[in-house]
């Protein structure tokens, strides 16, 4: 079985720290493995994925992720965080099933506040 | 902007009655998803549609129902409407050969009365 599990339904930061969201993963199979943003009143924003290969991953806003197979964790994180930042995360791993195709689990989400 | 358009954005409906959402996306996107979000929730796996066919059900009754078309649109339906089916809808899709990557529309808000 599948499962997402988001340590932190709420984060605040100051504005320019270091954003920390955890994310740790339960997959029977080698999962592909997600963070979407989600801002109020719209849909969801993909920040970065982990296939394969390198299991440091860059994504867009300066956000990255490193896939740590030991840990089953995949945390995101930013160096400085700005006001824009402010949004709710969404941690999600997809698993291929041969007979049903790729099935995404998301987290409960972490909502991210980020004070000036 | 991902390419991917949900009609309409917010709806009302009463108890008992029934509602259909729409979504439509790009050429070549030949998987549609649907999710339930509900409020301070993670998005909830409905079903999955592929080549116009059921492809994956997630843990929901039979009254959520699905269609996909040939020109990449698709529905859900759902009957009998309670009140915890208040939600925001997501479709997503995924493009033919693609990299495992879904693309979200903006989602419709159902509020059941």
């Amino acid at each position: 079985a599948q499962s997402v599990t988001q340590l932190g339904s709420h984060v605040s930061v100051s504005e320019g720290a270091l954003v920390l969201l955890r994310c740790n993963y339960s997959s029977s199979v080698p999962p592909y493995l997600f963070w979407y943003v989600q801002y109020p009143n719209q849909g969801l924003q993909l920040l970065l994925k982990y296939t394969t290969g390198a299991t440091l991953v860059k994504g867009i806003n300066g956000f990255e992720a490193e896939f740590k197979k030991s840990e089953t964790s995949f945390h995101l994180t930013k160096p400085s965080a700005h006001m824009s930042d402010a949004a709710e995360y969404f941690c999600a791993v997809s698993v291929h099933q041969p007979n049903t195709g790729n099935q995404f689990y998301f987290g409960t989400g972490t909502s991210l506040t980020v004070i000036p | 902007e991902t390419g991917v358009t949900q009609s309409p954005t917010h709806l009302i409906k009463t108890r008992g009655q029934q509602v259909t959402l729409r979504c439509s996306s790009q050429s070549g996107h030949n998987t549609v998803s649907w999710y339930q979000q509900a409020l301070g929730q993670g998005p909830q796996f409905i079903f999955q549609y592929y080549r116009e066919e059921e492809n994956g059900r997630g843990n929901f009754p039979p009254r959520f129902s699905g269609l996909q078309f040939p020109n990449y649109s698709s529905e859900l339906n759902v009957n009998a409407l309670e009140l915890d089916d208040s939600a925001l809808y997501l479709c997503a899709t995924e493009l033919a050969g693609g990299r495992n990557e879904q693309f979200f529309g903006p989602g419709t808000r159902l509020t059941v009365l």
